[in-house]
């Protein structure tokens, strides 16, 4: 199965400061159709995750475009660029490459 | 615009099983995949499984190959998940999701003698 490991676990920010979080993949996650479905999900205290970027760079209709994605094969990164008050909660990133679904551990973002 | 309703609160006794709906509308779900993700208290997103109600063809994680049971019932435009023999372990947030862009509201499911 594949695993897919975020770090940190937990970011302390400030609003206003950029800040990345890591996912690394223990396989591949490059389809045999070309893409790439890896996908970043925020989930806000007592909500459900709700979608940010999907297919490793594209940013999900009603996004900020202080977020962005990065990345390629097995290591990818989520980007805020001037984090916000509404951005804290916890960051997932998810694959759907292999049939599966698998979710990473997730990264909580807090205010410093 | 597209809506996921999820049925109300579970609470289930060891051993026994319980049954999740979850209500699409503004979307037909045999056009597309509908997955469940549960997440323990405290924890972080685990993928049940998934169904595509258009022929009933399900996918499930290993670990819930014999906890989970998802059908569809397209003429409602529902998904469904049973969970069964059903423990302490079991108690969670369940949410349905169709593709991850959309997202029921998550149901929680105490199981507790």
């Amino acid at each position: 199965d594949v695993v897919l490991t975020q770090t940190p676990p937990t970011l302390s920010a400030t609003i206003g400061q950029s800040v990345s979080i890591s996912c690394r993949s223990s396989q591949s996650l490059l389809h045999s159709n070309g893409n790439t479905y890896l996908h970043w999900l925020l989930q806000r205290p007592g909500q459900s995750p709700q979608l940010l970027i999907y297919l490793v760079s594209r940013l999900e209709s009603g996004v900020p475009n202080r977020f962005s994605g990065s990345g390629s094969g097995t290591d990818f990164t989520l980007k805020i660029s001037g984090v916000e008050a509404e951005d804290l909660g916890v960051y997932y990133c998810v694959q759907g490459t292999h049939a599966l679904w698998t979710f990473g551990g997730g990264t909580k973002l807090e205010l410093k | 615009e597209v809506q996921l309703q999820q049925s109300g609160a579970e609470l289930g006794k060891p051993g026994t099983s319980v049954k999740l709906s979850c209500k699409v509308s503004g979307y037909n779900i045999r056009n597309t995949y509908m997955h469940w993700v549960n997440q323990r208290p405290g924890k972080g997103l685990e993928w049940i499984g998934r169904i595509d109600p258009a022929n009933g063809n399900t996918i499930y994680a290993e670990k819930f190959k014999s906890k989970a049971t998802l059908t569809a019932d397209t003429s409602s435009n529902t998904a469904y998940m049973q969970l069964s023999q059903l423990k302490s372990d079991d108690t969670a947030i369940y949410f349905c999701a169709m593709s991850l862009t959309y997202w029921g509201q998550g149901v929680m499911v105490t199981v507790s003698s």
